[in-house]
């Protein structure tokens, strides 16, 4: 079963507005999550993160929120840039210290 | 600087034959993981080991294995490749602990002719 889900495969957005990626979850065991960017050709390098105590957390242009109630998270990116244009993977460890457990990835075109 | 790397990053090979593909990291990272990216399917683990002499199976784990013998390598082996293997393969490490960050290597791109 897919436990993080990703169900917007992709995502086109003008330059300079905002850009809203969207991620569910269905294993309530998830008090960790995290933000990947992939370039083509490239490997994943990691963004953000957020942990389940807190509903908020920004860096720079990027923040992340989370609804446990819900059982989804959000990526913000204001303003959004052309260099954004990747594919997002948002992730979760099962517990403790075990592997991340990916979405399907969103891809996003930011336009000029 | 720390880095990890992959190689070969292409290759190309025929069905049934044992492929190797290997994973540096200088991280000295007890944790490293290798994932394939199919498309319509988003990263999928293969393996996983959290130090010398430890492996794991991961979600799509048939056909390949791995050996861990030191802490710096986690070589991916496909025994006996198959169509169904081509794909882009990418190899992550972490430190442990509290830390779920995993850092990516940039791929092997893998294609089973």
């Amino acid at each position: 079963d897919q436990q993080v889900k990703q169900n917007s495969p992709s995502l086109s957005v003008q330059e300079g507005r905002i850009s809203i990626l969207n991620c569910d979850y269905t294993n309530s065991m998830f008090d960790y999550f995290l933000w990947y960017k992939k370039y083509p050709a490239e490997g994943p390098t990691f963004l953000i993160s957020i942990s389940s105590i807190k509903d908020k957390n920004e860096d720079g242009r990027f923040t992340v929120f989370l609804n446990k109630s819900a059982k989804h998270l959000s990526l913000h990116i204001v303003p959004s840039q052309p260099g954004d244009s990747a594919v997002y993977f948002c992730a979760a460890p099962r517990s403790g210290n075990t592997p991340l457990v990916f979405g399907k990835g969103t891809r996003l075109s930011v336009i000029a | 600087d720390a880095e990890i790397t992959q190689s070969p990053r292409h290759k190309i090979t025929e069905t049934g034959r044992q492929v190797t593909l290997a994973c540096h990291q200088t991280w000295n990272h007890n944790n490293m993981f290798w994932y394939r990216q199919d498309l319509g399917h988003g990263l999928r683990l293969i393996h996983y080991s959290y130090g010398v002499h430890d492996t794991n199976k991961g979600e799509v784990s048939d056909g390949y294995s791995v050996s861990r013998s030191n802490t710096e390598d986690l070589p991916l082996t496909l025994e006996s490749a198959a169509s169904s293997q081509t794909s882009v393969y990418f190899c992550a490490s972490s430190s442990g602990g509290h830390s779920y960050e995993q850092y990516f290597g940039p791929g092997t791109r893998l294609t089973v002719t």
